[in-house]
């Protein structure tokens, strides 16, 4: 089965610094990873996503991810961190489910709080 | 971009009763539809995948007398918990596919369920 790890529940970073926030992956076959942040009490909102290609992956509001398969992972970059980006960033893989559909395997979730 | 909707954002009952969650999406037809819960500050745990015109698929765990799903069309799917009790009490998140084999899920925006 797949897998997917973050390992920090939160990761602080001032406002105007990059930031990272780190996702390893456990798969059979080629990898779909997947980045997606959550404000309060709302849905996910996509923010990228690696199928293919190029190993560094541009997404929405300004982050990117980087995929490395000799390392397993897929982290989520920003060069300079924004206060509005403090949210609940999941990483995900895509799996195959027992309906025989695509379904996605969450992270636990990493808390990013951007001090002003 | 893919839009989904639930209805209602927020809901609160008494224990015994019955309630309905609609997801709908609003402008892509979805041949599948997953249903999640999620705990406070926790990981997204997938209840149940439902493709339209079919039964749904639950996870283990998942009592699907309780947590009823119907799919019955490409843009809806609604999940009824019934005799709900107070540890029912959760946030619950639709996703939706748009066409077979799509990679990205676009989530609703949550439904915040109390049982009293």
């Amino acid at each position: 089965a797949q897998s997917v790890a973050q390992p920090e529940d939160q990761v602080n970073v001032a406002e105007g610094n990059p930031l990272t926030v780190k996702c390893t992956y456990s798969v059979s076959g080629n990898p779909y990873l997947f980045w997606y942040v959550q404000y309060p009490n709302r849905g996910l909102q996509f923010l990228l996503k690696y199928i293919t290609g190029d190993n560094l992956v541009k997404g929405s509001y300004g982050f990117e991810a980087e995929f490395n398969k000799s390392q397993t992972s897929f982290h989520l970059k920003k060069p300079s961190a924004l206060v509005s980006d403090s949210a609940l960033y999941f990483c995900a893989v895509r799996d195959k489910g027992g309906a025989g559909s695509y379904q996605l395997t969450f992270g636990k979730g990493t808390k990013l709080s951007v001090i002003p | 971009g893919a839009v989904v909707s639930q209805h209602p954002s927020r809901v609160i009952c008494k224990s015994g009763t019955s309630v309905k969650i609609e997801c709908r999406s609003l402008d892509f037809q979805a041949t599948t539809m997953f249903w999640y819960r999620q705990f406070p500050k926790k990981s997204l745990m997938l209840m149940a995948t439902s493709n339209e015109g079919s039964k749904a698929t639950y996870e283990q765990g998942v009592e699907k007398d309780k947590f009823l799903i119907n799919h019955a069309s490409l843009t809806l799917s609604t999940l009824t918990v019934t005799s709900a009790h107070p540890e029912d009490s959760s946030f619950y998140i639709c996703s939706a596919l748009g066409l077979a084999g799509a990679y990205e899920q676009y989530f609703g925006p949550g439904t915040r369920l109390t049982v009293t």
